[in-house]
């Protein structure tokens, strides 16, 4: 399978517990987002990166959210001390550079499902 | 605050019949459009995209963008009950920002 690969699927944890999830994009894609939707709304973004370079983090990002892509390859999403509002679906998406003004296609994988007991 | 506005339904239309889905933007400077269906419990599937106004036709949709305005539209002919789900609008200003979602029209179409 060559899409984006998202890990773990599910996720339950207890209030107050770390999480770590785990995205794989598209081997040729260097631009790779974060995402959380919860039901009923679009997604919401986090964060960019391209290649290893963290480009962009929404204001919304709480400091108990924090992402890496340490090789330009795959990236981590931790949320510290979690809280029931953290409840949602984790979406990472990857796509490649495209002309100079345009943003090609990003592609999702399928989600990490967060619930916070 | 960029925005993406879209009307969340549900939009029901019969099968056969065209579906129109409507999206408007607020940052004149977005330059990439794109439409995503999501089905219930799935990650969202992009079907289209846009850059140029006008039309951009792929199979059964149609993509429509008129800068002007600041408004896309998604046309999905001869509907079929497979077509039942939510439409996302996506849009994005210069390269490398991110892509800024609407919240969704849920489309339903009866057979």
């Amino acid at each position: 399978d060559t899409g984006v690969s998202q890990d773990p699927r599910h996720k339950i944890t207890k209030r107050g517990q770390n999480v770590t999830f785990r995205c794989d994009p598209i081997s040729e894609h260097n631009r790779l987002y974060w995402y959380r939707q919860t039901l009923g709304q679009g997604p919401e973004f986090l964060t960019y990166f391209q290649n290893e370079a963290q480009l962009e983090k929404s204001r919304l990002l709480s400091d108990r959210f924090s992402a890496e892509r340490p090789k330009g390859s795959f990236s981590t999403l931790e949320i510290q001390r979690t809280e029931q509002g953290d409840s949602a679906m984790y979406l990472c998406a990857s796509s490649t550079t495209g002309r100079a003004i345009m943003n090609t296609e990003a592609f999702f994988g399928q989600g990490t499902r967060l619930t916070v007991v | 605050q960029k925005e993406v506005e879209q009307n969340s339904g549900p939009l029901s239309v019969p099968e056969g019949a065209i579906a129109s889905l409507n999206c408007t933007y607020s940052d004149r400077g977005s330059q990439s459009f794109f439409w995503y269906r999501q089905y219930s419990g799935k990650s969202p599937e992009l079907i289209m995209f846009i850059y140029s106004n006008g039309d951009k036709e792929d199979g059964r949709f149609t993509a429509q963008l008129n800068k002007a305005s600041q408004y896309v539209s998604l046309l999905i002919r001869d509907s079929q009950p497979s077509d039942s789900a939510t439409y996302l609008c996506a849009v994005s200003s210069e390269a490398g920002t991110a892509l800024i979602f609407g919240k969704g029209t849920t489309l339903s179409v009866s057979s």
